[in-house]
């Protein structure tokens, strides 16, 4: 099974209005960390926003927040007031601590979401 | 200032060419890896390293090397390039429960 997903490769929102890009996770670790990086067309890797499992409230930064649905397994980011600067490719991403079989320190990333924000 | 420099941004070689790809912390993480960007797979990990000397495979380590010899560097090394390693190439560092740090990418070409 993926461990990551993000099932929009694509997405267009008008500026100024919500978003929300999905993720879902899949790992049997108790401790994970979960997060958000956006790619522009430059191609650096920016971090967004991160999310620990034993975070009891979803975490915000700016107009980010992660909608963190644990029973579920899903890390969703939403992106408020959508500006033109926005449109990037956002990746979801897992990492593992690997507390049950020790060791490790894994980073695991999905696909990726290519946002177009529009006029 | 905090930064993961790696270097060449962007690099063509041919076939079987030896080459490394440095990449250099100055923020004293133990924890380096490598990844490497397809279009439609995201990132995908090659090698990572928890600590001076000690480094272990991630989901793709076939034909790819790494050494940790010192704090700050974890150089990626192809021995034999060939045209399937065409790809963008990360490094990134960071602490255990912190956001990594990344490169600003090397696209590397293999003819």
């Amino acid at each position: 099974a993926q461990k990551i997903t993000q099932t929009q490769p694509g997405m267009f929102v008008q500026e100024k209005e919500a978003v929300t890009l999905d993720c879902t996770y899949d790992t049997s670790d108790p401790s994970y960390g979960l997060f958000w990086y956006k790619q522009p067309s430059s191609g650096e890797m920016i971090f967004l926003i991160y999310q620990g499992s034993y975070d009891q409230q979803n975490a915000t930064e700016g107009r980010y927040s992660l909608n963190f649905q644990k029973a579920r397994k899903s890390a969703n980011l939403v992106i408020s007031a959508s500006q033109l600067g926005d449109s990037a490719m956002y990746f979801c991403a897992m990492r593992e601590f690997f507390i049950l079989t020790g060791g490790g320190n894994k980073l695991t990333f999905g696909t990726g979401t290519q946002l177009k924000v529009e006029l | 200032e905090a930064q993961v420099t790696q270097n060449p941004r962007y690099l063509i070689t041919v076939t079987g060419k030896k080459l490394t790809v440095t990449c250099s912390q100055n923020m004293n993480h133990e924890y380096m890896s490598w990844y490497r960007q397809d279009p439609g797979l995201g990132l995908r990990q090659i090698y990572y390293s928890m600590n001076v000397e000690v480094t272990d495979k991630g989901d793709v380590p076939e034909g790819y090397k790494v050494s940790r010899k010192e704090k700050r560097n974890f150089p990626l090394i192809l021995e034999s390039p060939s045209p399937n390693q065409t790809s963008l190439y990360f490094c990134a560092s960071g602490l255990p429960e912190s956001p990594l740090h990344f490169g600003n990418g090397t696209r590397l070409t293999v003819t």
